[in-house]
């Protein structure tokens, strides 16, 4: 079945530093991907998409391009602050059909120091 | 409401005890999805109700879990005999179509003691 993979945290960065989160997925068809964000006592918030192989979704400084032949979504960001200390999860909802539901990596956290 | 609203916001019951868990989804919303987030295992599918469509329950763990969504609207999920494998942040999300933006819930953390 689909499943999405991505790299084991705790990632702890300088403020500054750049940042990838890697994730691949598996699925078939052509998935929407997706990358959400929880902060420290917070919901999970949509942090950016893509819909079709090639696009790059970006959101408050953060980019991931839909990779279709490497089936990977990896999340960058060229400066982190403490602000972005977060817990990342990456996902993919199937191509068509009736099921719909979002499919998530197990989340990556991620620690910003000053 | 202006977002996803779950109740309550935090449970601890006793081992063996039924407990119920309410989601009040984004108005106009017609998909609605249920999903327990435990330590260190990321994001299970539980349960996915589509308008009036049967609800997909592929991720119901267990028959002592169950879920209703009455009117198209609020959700219920039920968790019958509660384990302590059980405690977990249980969290809803709705979304206006099928290829729109799912909005979550703040969660209900279930401590099973």
């Amino acid at each position: 079945g689909d499943s999405v993979t991505q790299m084991e945290g705790p990632v702890t960065l300088s403020e500054e530093a750049f940042l990838t989160i890697n994730c691949t997925y598996t699925a078939t068809g052509y998935p929407s991907l997706f990358w959400y964000v929880q902060y420290p006592g917070e919901g999970l918030q949509l942090l950016l998409k893509a819909t079709k192989a090639d696009d790059k979704g970006s959101n408050k400084g953060f980019e991931a391009t839909y990779r279709k032949e490497t089936t990977s979504f990896h999340l960058e960001k060229g400066s982190v602050q403490v602000s972005d200390s977060a817990v990342y999860f990456c996902a993919l909802r199937p191509y068509g059909g009736s099921q719909g539901n979002l499919i998530f990596g197990k989340g990556t956290k991620l620690s910003v120091k000053p | 409401g202006a977002g996803v609203s779950q109740s309550p916001s935090n449970k601890v019951t006793e081992k063996g005890k039924d407990v119920e868990l309410r989601c009040d989804p984004i108005s106009g919303h017609t998909a609605l999805y249920w999903y327990r987030q435990s330590l260190g295992q990321g994001l299970e599918f539980l349960i996915y109700f589509q308008g009036n469509s049967a609800p997909d329950k592929s991720g119901l763990p267990s028959d002592r879990f169950s879920a209703e969504r009455t009117g198209g609207s609020v959700s219920t999920l039920t968790i019958q005999r509660t384990q302590q494998e059980d405690s977990a942040v249980y969290l809803c999300a709705s979304r206006a179509g099928q290829n729109t933006e799912a909005f979550f819930g703040q969660g209900t953390r279930l401590t099973v003691v």
